[in-house]
């Protein structure tokens, strides 16, 4: 089956520093990607839309200075966490979706590992 | 805006079924989610139910959806110690957009 993956998976970094994570779709393209932030005991929080090709689009509440997205290609977004703060450390889980099956079952969503940020 | 609750935890004895429970208030749902997520890992698709059913069935798991009530349920049979996990529902509307409930987390015991 179709597999996301996700670099890194874990990091650690100082206060002030600037992390970019990848989501690779590995054998589809996905002209859209989603990113997910869960906290310690908590439910997965969409973020933003990752669009190839046009801006993300953030949810209510999320700051899109502080977290960049970039669709670079059909199989590749990053988020970039700029200026990293303590409250930034979370588990983020980005999500890829098959193309339109056009039938009556919902278009597949596949998840990666996630990535595992904790900044000191 | 949409909005997913389940209960946080349940306890059960291995051998025994597990029933999740999930309340949903979007009537526009068009499809419903079990995902699972064992520690430190991403999410697994467990099954989904179209929302014009009532009942699906796959091997140990069965779903049941009433749709008039906004409730779904999640039952595994015969539950196993790997079964242990956060178990999430979520819901979409025709699209792939997901909202999640905030996690169940299942501990069966020997």
């Amino acid at each position: 089956g179709a597999v996301v993956s996700q670099h890194p998976s874990r990091v650690i970094c100082k206060s002030g520093t600037s992390v970019k994570i990848e989501c690779r779709s590995l054998d589809f393209q996905a002209t859209t990607m989603f990113w997910y932030r869960q906290f310690p005991k908590q439910s997965l929080m969409l973020m933003a839309t990752s669009n190839e090709g046009s801006k993300a689009t953030y949810e209510q509440g999320v700051e899109k200075d502080k977290f960049l997205i970039n669709h670079a290609s059909l199989t590749l977004s990053t988020l970039t966490v700029t200026s990293a703060h303590p409250e930034d450390s979370s588990f983020y889980i980005c999500s890829a979706p098959e193309e339109p099956s056009g039938g009556e079952r919902p278009d597949t969503q596949y998840f990666g590992p996630g990535t595992r940020l904790t900044v000191l | 805006g949409e909005d997913v609750e389940q209960s946080l935890f349940l306890s059960v004895r291995e051998g025994d079924s597990s029933v999740i429970n999930c309340t949903y208030t979007d009537s526009s749902s068009t499809y419903l989610y079990w995902y699972k997520q064992e520690p430190g890992a991403g999410l697994q698709l467990l099954t989904y139910i179209f929302s014009n059913m009532d009942m699906k069935q796959d091997q140990r798991l069965t779903v049941l959806l009433n749709k008039k009530d906004k409730h779904l349920s999640l039952r595994i049979a015969d539950t196993q110690t790997g079964d242990s996990a956060i178990y999430f529902c979520a819901e979409s509307y025709a699209g792939n957009m997901l909202t999640f409930g905030g996690g169940t987390r299942l501990m069966v015991k020997p």
